[in-house]
């Protein structure tokens, strides 16, 4: 079985253009997250999907973050335009319910803003 | 305010030693407990997990945590390290009742010296 699988792996733009990042996350997985880590700090949590809605996004720092999950399945986190300290990993992580259950993470997209 | 504390950013240690990694969080009730580990190159992997019951969890690797709800504690441990646990490891939280994220520590960077 497929685990959750991110793309690209690692990104460099220049600040003030567009970036967007991509989740599959494991097939049947309702739920889907989207966490930041920027360098020296703590993994930070943007927001969680359910399906294809919105049920969290407490997370995201601002409108220059745009997530989306059409259909229920894969995810796009579009940062535009992006500016020097949006640099950090982006983590996609999924699970099958809420509560007790673990989520599977992605190995993370690198993005650098220069 | 709600936090998750790794006090100790970096540890090094000799191949076999034992391994005690430290983990405290910040709620009023208890939480669902994780330990996660990201080696060099890949995302992040779960090695344990504790929701309720047994105290003691055995998690894959050889890793084991305890739980101490008087300490409000959840120490990661390991009797005998090998040189491909050289790694990141994170502590993480899921507060019962406030959504399925995770909130994490700042991560403790193990060392291992041959």
């Amino acid at each position: 079985e497929a685990g959750v699988t991110q793309f690209p792996s690692h990104s460099v733009i220049e600040k003030g253009q567009t970036v967007t990042l991509r989740c599959d996350p494991i097939s049947g997985h309702d739920n889907l997250y989207w966490y930041r880590r920027v360098m020296g700090k703590e993994i930070k949590f943007l927001l969680h999907f359910v399906k294809e809605s919105k049920q969290d996004e407490s997370g995201m720092p601002n409108n220059r973050f745009l997530a989306e999950r059409t259909g229920g399945t894969y995810s796009t986190l579009k940062v535009q335009p992006a500016e020097l300290e949006d640099s950090g990993v982006y983590f996609c992580a999924s699970s099958s319910q809420g509560g007790r259950t673990e989520a599977f993470f992605g190995q993370g997209t690198r993005l650098t803003v220069v | 305010a709600q936090s998750v504390t790794q006090p100790d950013i970096h540890i090094t240690v000799s191949e076999g030693a034992s391994l005690e990694l430290r983990c405290n969080y910040s709620y009023g009730a208890t939480p669902y407990l994780f330990w996660y580990v990201q080696s060099p190159g890949q995302g992040l992997q779960l090695l344990l997990k504790y929701f309720s019951g047994d105290t003691l969890v055995q998690g894959i690797k050889g890793f084991e945590a305890e739980f101490k709800r008087s300490q409000s504690s959840f120490n990661l441990r390991k009797p005998s390290v090998h040189w491909s646990d050289a790694a990141e490891y994170f502590c993480a939280v899921k507060v019962t009742g406030g959504g399925n994220k995770l909130t994490f520590g700042t991560g403790t960077q193990l060392k291992v010296e041959l």
